[in-house]
């Protein structure tokens, strides 16, 4: 199976300000078509996961350009610019390229 | 707008059986790869379930946690899709999500199974 490491596991941030979660694959996730099916989502408290962002850089209708996803083979990275306390929550990468589908152990972003 | 609804969840002994449901609507259904993950309390995400389309035969792929115990299937006549459990562990307790299309595009609200003695 494909392990996704996610990195750090929490973040204490202050409104504001600019964020980097990190996630690593440990198989390239680049499938025979060519594309890459590397996606962030997050969990507000309480509530059901959301995609974020799909294709390592793909936003998902709704979701601002405060958020910004880069990476490839086996390094993709999730920025947030500007924090908002609606951007709080635990954020998860997921690979749709192997079988089975992973998921990252999750960044908990947290107020400072 | 999308919709995802699951119903069915609940409070089980070791061993025994519960089949969950998941109502789709807003989309395409029988378009669409249909997906069951699950989340443990305090835990992370868990890929369950995945069942394809009709032009791909209802293929359907299982996590090696639940092969052999959990059946997925679909209705595409009524736009559902369905997750019999069958022998079930205390290790299954989990809120379960029914998701919808091949990249987690949209997720339902959950329902929870609770298995214990």
């Amino acid at each position: 199976d494909v392990v996704m490491t996610q990195t750090p596991p929490s973040l204490s941030v202050a409104i504001g300000q600019s964020v980097s979660i990190s996630c690593k694959s440990s198989q390239s996730l680049v499938y025979s078509d060519g594309k890459t099916y590397l996606h962030w989502l997050l969990q507000s408290s309480g509530r059901s996961p959301k995609r974020l962002i799909y294709q390592v850089s793909n936003l998902d209708s709704g979701v601002p350009d405060r958020f910004s996803g880069t990476g490839s083979q086996k390094d993709f990275t999730l920025k947030i610019s500007r924090v908002e306390a609606k951007d709080l929550g635990v954020y998860y990468c997921a690979q749709t390229t192997h079988f089975p589908y992973t998921f990252g152990a999750g960044t908990k972003l947290e107020l400072k | 707008a999308v919709q995802l609804v699951e119903s069915g969840g609940g409070l089980v002994q070791p061993k025994e059986s519960l089949k969950i449901s998941c109502a789709a609507s807003g989309f395409t259904f029988s378009n669409a790869a249909m997906y069951w993950v699950r989340q443990a309390p305090g835990k992370g995400l868990e890929w369950v379930a995945r069942i394809r389309t009709k032009p791909n035969n209802y293929a359907t792929y299982y996590a090696d946690s639940v092969k052999g115990r959990f059946t997925i299937s679909r209705d595409d006549s009524k736009s559902m899709v369905y997750l019999q459990m069958d022998n079930l562990k205390t290790e299954d307790t989990a809120m379960y999500y029914c998701t919808a299309a091949g990249d987690f595009d949209y997720w339902g609200q959950g329902v929870m199974v609770t298995v214990s003695s």
